[in-house]
């Protein structure tokens, strides 16, 4: 079955850098990738994600990049603000699938001030 | 629209105690799912539906059932708690593949 593997667990970052968080992937049949950002005390929300068709998207300061031949995808925070501050989640699926998301185990992104 | 709304929030069980966790959509969807969330561990599937009178079985369904005799609520039931099902509950629905999360019902069991 699909294994999603994500990393770093932890990330702290200067208010104003960029962030990078990446995840690996095992079933190369996987064709549906998004990202969800969790707040504390909230449930995961979905903020950006990217099918296999296309290799980069873009909103405004969040990306996401795949590359299927390697099988990973990453997500891109750039300008980050203190209200970027959340764990984030990124997942894999079959979109024949239901949307069984396979996920992985979330990095926790600090700014710093 | 209230979204996904789950009760309680938060829950203390015994052992071998049983209780139902509540959800609830406001928003039609077909598709509605329990995840449970461990430290480490991110998301796993427990069971799902694809709608009224039809579940299925995700990732880790072992001491929970599920029913969903309307398109609105989805219950989760423990029918005998244990300690390794302390954790925190996530219901959601799903439209376009996106997930529409609930806010969490954490559950301890001693």
């Amino acid at each position: 079955g699909e294994n999603v593997e994500q990393h770093p667990s932890t990330l702290s970052v200067q208010e104003g850098d960029s962030a990078v968080i990446k995840c690996t992937y095992s079933d190369s049949a996987s064709n549906y990738f998004p990202w969800y950002k969790q707040e504390l005390g909230k449930g995961p929300q979905l903020i950006i994600d990217i099918r296999s068709n296309v290799g980069e998207k873009k909103d405004q300061r969040i990306a996401v990049t795949l590359n299927k031949t390697a099988k990973h995808f990453s997500l891109h925070i750039t300008e980050t603000q203190p209200e970027d501050s959340a764990v984030y989640f990124c997942a894999a699926s079959r979109m024949d699938s239901n949307y069984q998301l396979i996920w992985g185990a979330g990095t926790k992104l600090i700014i710093k001030p | 629209n209230a979204g996904v709304t789950q009760t309680p929030k938060f829950q203390v069980l015994k052992t071998g105690q049983s209780m139902t966790l509540q959800c609830a959509q406001d928003m039609n969807h077909e598709y509605m799912s329990w995840y449970r969330q461990d430290p480490g561990m991110g998301l796993r599937l427990i069971h799902y539906s694809v709608g009224a009178g039809i579940t299925d079985q995700g990732e880790v369904p072992n001491g929970y059932n599920v029913s969903r005799s309307t398109t609105e609520d989805f219950p989760l039931r423990l029918l005998s708690a244990a300690p390794s099902q302390t954790s925190v509950y996530f219901c959601a629905s799903i439209f376009g593949g996106e997930l529409f999360f609930g806010e969490g019902s954490r559950l301890t069991v001693l």
